[in-house]
């Protein structure tokens, strides 16, 4: 069965400071991860996802995250956060062979930006 | 374009009481869900399906039912509902039943039992 750790339940930064929401999981196989994120009383939108290939994968609104097979997480980062990325962050795996047809979240991060 | 529909969007029941959360999607995905939303909890998969006539359970099953007999609608039933199931109720859809696409979501469904 696979799962996902999200480190932080809650992360306060200022305006234009970098953030780092962190994820870590865990599988017997191979996977498929993806950020999603949930703006208040709406549903959850994908900000981005690994499949294969480059570790380093960039999303929407300026979000990249990287794999890391070894340490197996999936953190996400931003340079320089705005006012208007306050929401809350949902990292998600996926196994990516079998019949596993599941996507596993996490319990969220909620990140607030102050200004 | 509609996307992933849920009705109703808010609903009080009495424990005991039965209602069934609609959901349909316009895209013709094959992969369809439910998930459950609590505070602290993070998404919780109820149940999917792969295609209409395949169901399975996910990993909070008990005291919901489903049937997909159409490619667009997945309904969800509570058969007697319980304090419990007090939630925020998400139907998603994907075009993939391997998930390797965006997972759609609905606007959800906040059900409240008393």
């Amino acid at each position: 069965a696979q799962s996902v750790t999200q480190l932080d339940s809650q992360v306060p930064v200022f305006e234009e400071a970098p953030v780092e929401l962190r994820c870590n999981y865990s599988s017997s196989v191979s996977v498929y991860l993806f950020w999603y994120v949930q703006y208040p009383n709406q549903g959850l939108q994908l900000l981005l996802k690994y499949l294969s290939g480059s570790t380093l994968v960039k999303g929407i609104n300026g979000f990249e995250a990287e794999f890391n097979k070894s340490q197996t997480s999936f953190h996400l980062r931003k340079p320089s956060v705005h006012i208007s990325d306050t929401a809350e962050y949902f990292c998600a795996v996926s196994n990516s062979g079998g019949s596993n047809y599941k996507l596993t979240f996490g319990k969220g991060t909620l990140l607030t930006v102050n200004p | 374009n509609a996307g992933v529909t849920q009705t109703p969007k808010f609903q009080v029941l009495k424990t005991g009481q039965s209602m069934t959360l609609q959901c349909a999607q316009d895209m013709n995905h094959e992969y369809m869900s439910w998930y459950r939303q609590d505070p602290g909890m993070g998404l919780r998969l109820i149940h999917y399906s792969v295609g209409a006539g395949i169901t399975d359970q996910g990993e909070v099953p008990n005291g919901y039912n489903v049937s997909r007999s159409t490619t667009e609608d997945f309904p969800l039933r509570l058969l007697s509902a319980a304090p419990s199931q007090t939630s925020v109720y998400f139907c998603a859809s994907s075009s993939t039943r391997l998930l390797t696409g965006e997972l759609f979501f609905g606007e959800g469904s906040r059900l409240t039992v008393l």
